[in-house]
């Protein structure tokens, strides 16, 4: 079957606006994972959702981040009044089960590249 | 709390050389450790998981690494280095019940013909 798929793969805004960015998992993983991924750096965990629920979203940077699932399955991350320095790579990641688990293996979308100008 | 250390955020070799690429971890609880590789304008992919089975873990690709509970290491190795292995990798760590997987910084992989 098809992978994590993301949506725009390119996103250029202006400071201030809202953003939303879409990722659609693996069909069947239970498990979503949103990392932020800055220019040089290594994937920064954001949140992860069991479900439709925000198991931990305690990587979130601020209260202008927020995140749904509402049905389990698609995702978007939602940033409202968006800074320059939210500039970076968003990742979006599937598992069949839980991370923490040994038989979790993520599966990573190519990302969306937002750029606040 | 877990971290990940990659030591030397680049490395050059040969094309036949043999590839190493350092990994540390820090965790207060049995981990499990990750490598990822990263192709430009590609997700990261698997290249192989320890989950406390066998100490030596062989992944995709040729590539296979060595957990050392001693040296807190779990360092990365491919006997010949091809010019298609040229790309960023990621040594990460999770462990049981937790929900966060933590990331290195990445190590830029350089292959010179």
């Amino acid at each position: 079957g098809a992978g994590v798929s993301q949506t725009p793969s390119n996103k250029v805004t202006e400071k201030g606006k809202y953003v939303e960015l879409r990722c659609d998992p693996i069909s069947g993983h239970t498990a979503l994972y949103w990392y932020r991924q800055s220019l040089g750096q290594g994937p920064e965990f954001l949140i992860y959702f069991q479900g439709t629920g925000a198991a931990d979203d305690s990587g979130l940077p601020n209260d202008r981040f927020f995140a749904v699932r509402p049905e389990g399955s698609v995702s978007t991350l939602k940033i409202q009044r968006t800074e320059r320095g939210d500039s970076a790579v968003y990742l979006c990641a599937s598992s069949l089960t839980q991370t923490g688990s040994s038989t979790d293996t993520q599966y990573f979308g190519p990302g969306t590249r937002l750029t606040v100008l | 709390a877990q971290s990940v250390t990659q030591l030397g955020s680049h490395v050059s070799v040969s094309e036949g050389a043999l590839v190493l690429l350092r990994c540390n971890y820090s965790s207060s609880v049995p981990p499990y450790l990750f490598w990822y590789v990263q192709y430009p304008n590609q997700g990261l992919q698997l290249l192989l998981k320890y989950t406390s089975a066998a100490t030596l873990v062989k992944g995709i690709n040729g590539f296979e690494a060595e957990f050392k509970k001693s040296e807190t290491s779990f360092h990365l190795t491919k006997p010949s280095a091809h010019m298609s292995d040229a790309a960023e990798y990621f040594c990460a760590v999770s462990y049981t019940g937790g929900f966060k997987t933590i990331f290195g910084a990445g190590t830029r992989l350089f292959v010179k013909a």
